[in-house]
């Protein structure tokens, strides 16, 4: 099935830096979806967006619903160890598509 | 809220044998479960869609008679990697949603090995 293009595809960061990572898709979609995944685990939900243009916080993450409906983009400031894991995005429309992935790595 | 558990975390089989995991969505019901299958340093490919009380609807390339799939209840559902072979060692991935709603909670994967 179509997946979603992240970039990047991977980040390697000091502890304390910002980090940005975005989605697209050629089609538009209703919901956009944030994951992260920890190794060896299930991804967990990390936040969820509804409409286009919308801005939401979960602590140090913020996402976007870009207005075009086919991208969204993830920010993480002032990252952590415990940040690390790999990010996921994913678009629902009549299915659900998930990202590439964006693999985080934070430097102590 | 929205607790999606999976048994077992891990086994390991004889190859010929056959592997049953369970993935229950234990605060919630779930109309709509989802079987995923990931490979090292890869996204998450989606195996097949189960709705309750109804088939099992397979993604292009999934063997429905390799990948048994069971949805008896909004709670439950079941795969069975029946005669595993090696190939089939992987990590296994499950996921709910509720109607009318678009996310997926995701439970926390069985890591399979087949010898």
């Amino acid at each position: 099935g179509q997946q979603l293009n992240q970039s990047p595809q991977s980040m390697f960061i000091q502890e304390g830096e910002d980090v940005s990572m975005n989605c697209t898709s050629s089609s538009i979609f209703n919901t956009w979806l944030w994951y992260k995944q920890d190794p060896g685990e299930g991804p967990v939900l990390l936040i969820a967006l509804y409409k286009a243009g919308e801005l939401t916080s979960n602590g140090r993450l913020t996402a976007q619903f870009g207005i075009t409906r086919k991208d969204s983009f993830l920010n993480i400031s002032a990252s952590i160890p415990s940040d690390v894991g790999i990010y996921f995005c994913a678009g629902t429309g009549n299915q659900f598509y998930f990202g590439t992935g964006t693999s985080l790595t934070v430097i102590p | 809220g929205a607790v999606v558990s999976q048994h077992p975390s891990w086994v390991i089989c004889k190859s010929g044998t056959s592997v049953k995991i369970e993935c229950r969505s234990l605060d919630f019901q779930a109309t709509t479960m989802f079987w995923y299958r990931q490979f090292p340093k890869q996204s998450l490919m989606l195996m097949a869609t189960s709705n309750e009380g109804s088939k099992a609807t397979y993604e292009q390339g999934v063997e429905k008679d390799k990948f048994l799939i069971n949805h008896a209840s909004l709670t439950l559902s079941t795969l069975t990697v029946t005669s595993a072979h090696p190939e089939d060692s992987s990590f296994y991935i499950c996921s709910a949603r509720v109607a009318d709603y678009n996310e997926q909670f995701f439970g926390p994967g069985t890591r399979l090995t087949v010898l």
